[in-house]
């Protein structure tokens, strides 16, 4: 079993729209969490970590359910320049981050 | 952009020969993670330097190995290339193994 697993997606949405996807991980272990952005062929950038209480940057919210290890983030008022791959990404604290292969999302006009 | 750079930013090499990509980090940075990303998957750790120090490995085997200078930039060598190898190979440098900044990478394709 995969250490983090994502739906793939791609999710095709048009602009102004809402999107949310999640992703699930194996180790109850884990203690820190984080969406990355991923532009195609450019590396992944960290779009926000992920508290327990759950967290909001602008129209990006992110959720933690322990109990369940999964991680969900959303987009409120999606625009073009959403479009990208979003990867789930865990660690134990070991410093060695667990990616997960990624969701796709593009935004339409 | 991050202050991490790669070099070199695309590389063909045959089956069988030995590659060294090479990582310069973020000023100020201690700390140096290699990660291998094959088409459609996500990053995968290999190993983590940490003060010169090889600082935890991956599960990748040991043709694959690295270096950390003593001004923290950093060597990933693969030896007897293999067909899978291909993919882009990522350096994140951090400050006592906090958050990692990415470079942009270095693409093998091995033929």
């Amino acid at each position: 079993r995969k250490e983090v697993e994502q739906d793939p997606g791609p999710f095709n949405v048009p602009e102004g729209a809402t999107v949310a996807f999640n992703c699930t991980y194996s180790n109850s272990a884990s203690q820190s969490f984080f969406w990355y952005r991923q532009d195609c062929r450019k590396e992944p950038k960290l779009l926000m970590s992920v508290y327990s209480s759950g967290n909001e940057d602008g129209r990006f919210t992110a959720q933690l359910n322990r109990a369940s290890q999964y991680i969900s983030l959303l987009i409120r008022d999606s625009k073009l320049s959403d479009s990208a791959t979003y990867l789930c990404v865990v660690t134990k604290n070991d410093y060695k981050l667990s990616f997960g292969a990624g969701t796709t999302v593009t935004v339409r006009a | 952009e991050t202050g991490v750079t790669q070099s070199p930013t695309h590389l063909i090499k045959t089956r069988g020969q030995q590659v060294t990509l090479r990582c310069s980090s973020q000023s100020g940075h201690n700390t140096v993670s290699w990660y291998q990303q094959a088409l459609g998957q996500g990053p995968q750790f290999i190993f983590q330097y940490y003060r010169e120090e090889e600082n935890g490995r991956g599960n990748f085997p040991p043709r694959f190995s690295g270096l950390q200078f003593p001004n923290y930039s950093s060597e990933l060598n693969v030896n007897a290339l293999e067909l899978d190898d291909s993919a882009l190979y990522l350096c994140a440098s951090s400050w006592d193994r906090e958050e990692q900044y990415f470079g942009p990478g270095t693409r093998l394709t091995v033929t």
